[in-house]
């Protein structure tokens, strides 16, 4: 099993719809990212928690330590949304303090 | 607008070559890490440096690849010798390496090894 899993692994919307990428991890943490890789193949920051809950424009990122699982969320999505959406989840102590372990990532394509 | 800088952005080589790929972390950032991504495998930590010093490097195959930072500005990842297997996108990154920061990617290098 993985330590980081996401779901959906391919998420198809229209136009509009509200979206949620779910991720669950199994090891200690430190602090979770979620990341953004467009098809061009750069990766962006979007978020990285520790507690609570974030939130950037339409984009809001959730996280609940005692169930080590974190959502991401987009309201009114839009078709340039579309790209591969990663959770990292980095590690809480010794050496693997700093160190990102990622999930497979999900494929959001959103149609206008 | 300061940013991650890799070099080169494509390389093709042929199996056997030695290949150098290089990164310029942010000013004043003293985490750099290089990561792996494939279609399989996904996103994966090769190697982690904190003040220049390696510390951890067990995602990298040890006896072909190395990973050194020759000063603050400079990062390098060595592939000797290259294998077809080793066909991927290379990302570097560099960080403040506080438990609240966040870590800015590079473009990538694209290695493709013939």
């Amino acid at each position: 099993k993985n330590e980081v899993e996401q779901s959906p692994q391919n998420l198809t919307a229209q136009e509009g719809e509200f979206i949620t990428i779910n991720c669950s991890y199994s090891v200690g943490i430190s602090a979770l990212h979620w990341l953004q890789q467009h098809p061009g193949g750069g990766i962006v920051s979007l978020f990285m928690l520790s507690s609570g809950k974030k939130k950037h424009g339409r984009l809001i990122a959730t996280i609940n330590i005692q169930e080590k699982h974190s959502s991401l969320h987009i309201t009114a999505s839009h078709p340039r949304d579309s790209a591969v959406y990663i959770c990292a989840v980095r590690g809480a102590g010794g050496t693997s303090y700093g160190k990102l372990t990622f999930g497979q990532g999900t494929i959001l394509t959103v149609h206008p | 607008d300061a940013r991650v800088t890799q070099t080169p952005r494509h390389k093709v080589t042929e199996m056997g070559q030695e290949v150098t790929m290089r990164c310029q972390p942010i000013l004043g950032h003293n985490t750099v890490f290089w990561y792996r991504q494939t279609m399989m495998q996904g996103l994966e930590l090769l190697a982690y440096f904190r003040n220049r010093a390696p510390l951890d490097d067990s995602g990298m195959p040890k006896d072909r690849f190395s990973a050194e930072m020759p000063d603050a500005t400079l990062a390098t990842l060595k592939i000797q010798p290259s294998e077809p297997r080793d066909s991927a996108v290379y990302f570097c990154a560099s960080g403040r390496g506080s438990s609240t920061d966040t870590q800015y990617f590079g473009p990538g290098t694209r290695l493709t090894v013939l």
